[in-house]
């Protein structure tokens, strides 16, 4: 079971540049979304999922999109990369489960915009 | 909306000693509540959770308890290791699978 899978780790773009960052799940969860983590600021929601064919904006949209065609896959898509968007960036999937969620983080891709 | 606050500043402590990190928070409705580890240079681990009010999460010798009184969840443990060096994320989910984050807590632990 492999749980949350992110691709790439690690990644440096030139200013302009377009990128797709990978996050699949092997766990059949309805829910998955994508945080960025920069210091003192926590992380902070981007995007998320509540089901194929289903997106929705979180906090931080600007300057990212996403798809959701499968159940499996959640890419998040940076189309012209700023240094503004330099940051670790964290998938994460989960399910509901009567008055529990349980909420599963992929091991980041760290992304920096030169 | 839903937020998290977390105390300020860094944490720094002798081997042994004991933790306590301050988490207090707002939300609509009854919030799960999470405590996630971040060791350096790796992603993200759920450490312990609380689904309802006077829930105590626990686990690798840490505590948190609900307490939806004072809207808190303080991480505490008794007598930490360097190894418990990491940073440390507060958390809460309203039931709708996403996560409001505190802005984290660096600790360190010297031996």
């Amino acid at each position: 079971n492999a749980g949350v899978t992110q691709t790439p780790k690690f990644q440096v773009l030139k200013t302009g540049q377009s990128m797709t960052l990978q996050c699949a799940q092997d766990m059949n969860h309805e829910y998955m979304s994508w945080y960025r983590q920069d210091p003192g600021m926590g992380l902070r929601l981007i995007h998320y999922s509540v089901g194929a064919g289903i997106t929705d904006q979180g906090e931080v949209p600007n300057g990212y999109n996403v798809s959701r065609s499968t159940t499996e896959d959640f890419p998040l898509r940076l189309l012209s990369a700023a240094p503004s968007q330099t940051s670790v960036y964290f998938c994460a999937s989960s399910y509901s489960r009567g008055d529990t969620n349980t909420i599963y983080f992929g091991e980041g891709s760290w992304l920096t915009v030169v | 909306g839903d937020s998290v606050t977390q105390m300020e500043g860094p944490v720094t402590l002798s081997e042994e000693a004991f933790l306590t990190i301050n988490c207090t928070y707002t939300a609509t409705g009854y919030p799960s509540l999470f405590w996630y580890v971040q060791y350096p240079g790796e992603g993200l681990q759920l450490l312990l959770k609380a689904t309802k009010a006077d829930d105590k999460g626990s686990n690798k010798g840490f505590e948190a308890t609900y307490r939806k009184e004072t809207t808190s969840f303080h991480l505490e443990k008794g007598s930490v290791q360097v190894s418990d060096s990491a940073v440390y994320f507060c958390a809460l989910s309203s039931g709708n699978n996403r996560l409001a984050f505190g802005k984290g807590n660096q600790v360190v632990v010297i031996p």
